[in-house]
């Protein structure tokens, strides 16, 4: 079974400095999925980035990036020029690329509580 | 266009009542999936069905909870006998299947239940 791992609980950053979230995961599948979703006190789950364990090009969303390390498995989250909006809780999600029930399900780490100081 | 609905928004029940949420998918989303948040288990999948298909139900954690697809659109989770270790945010997400933006989950803003 695929885990995943958050080890920050909580980070602070403050207004337009640079932050990065981390995580690991631990698979013996090749071919995955790994996205990073972020929860707002209105528990709203949004999708911020996603990436495909294949490309070797890290993902980039505006603001948002990721250092994706496959041999590593690691799949970490930078966020630039924090802005106030951007706190929330940020998880880190796998999903397996092969077909068929519960293979579709997301995996989820614990959480990172994000914090943006003005 | 609209986004995965749920409802009710929060619902607040007694022991043993019976309760149920509902979920309206993204239209044109064949695959539909239940998740349990609470804050000691993290967020726990629950139940996953695609189309026609028999449901996958491997993540329900007892008999008490069930849940169906009518017309392979709105879902219904049913939870029997409330305990209060049911006390979560229930989140549903809907996804195309296949391959592109199939894989990615698109998820509602919840259903947080309360067991007294």
């Amino acid at each position: 079974a695929q885990t995943v791992t958050q080890s920050q609980p909580e980070m602070s950053v403050q207004e337009a400095e640079t932050v990065t979230l981390s995580c690991t995961y631990d698979t013996s599948e090749s071919d995955y999925y790994l996205f990073w979703y972020k929860q707002p006190p209105s528990r709203q789950m949004i999708l911020v980035i996603r990436q495909e364990a294949y490309k070797q090009q890290n993902a980039t969303e505006n603001r948002f990036s990721v250092n994706f390390q496959k041999a590593a498995k690691s799949f970490s989250l930078k966020i630039s020029d924090s802005q106030l909006g951007d706190a929330a809780m940020y998880f880190c999600a796998y999903r397996s690329h092969n077909s068929g029930g519960s293979n579709y399900k997301l995996t989820f780490g614990k959480g990172t509580l994000l914090t943006v100081n003005p | 266009g609209a986004g995965v609905s749920q409802s009710p928004s929060n619902k607040v029940t007694e022991k043993g009542k019976d309760v149920e949420l509902r979920c309206d998918p993204i239209s044109g989303h064949t695959a539909l999936y239940w998740y349990r948040q609470s804050l000691g288990q993290g967020l726990e999948f629950l139940i996953y069905f695609q189309g026609n298909s028999a449901p996958d139900k491997s993540g329900l954690p007892s008999d008490r909870f069930s849940a169906e697809r009518t017309g392979g659109s709105v879902s219904t989770l049913t939870i029997q006998r409330t305990q209060q270790e049911d006390s979560a945010v229930y989140l549903c997400a809907s996804s195309l299947v296949g391959g592109g933006a199939g894989p990615t989950q698109y998820f509602g803003p919840g259903t947080r239940l309360t067991v007294l």
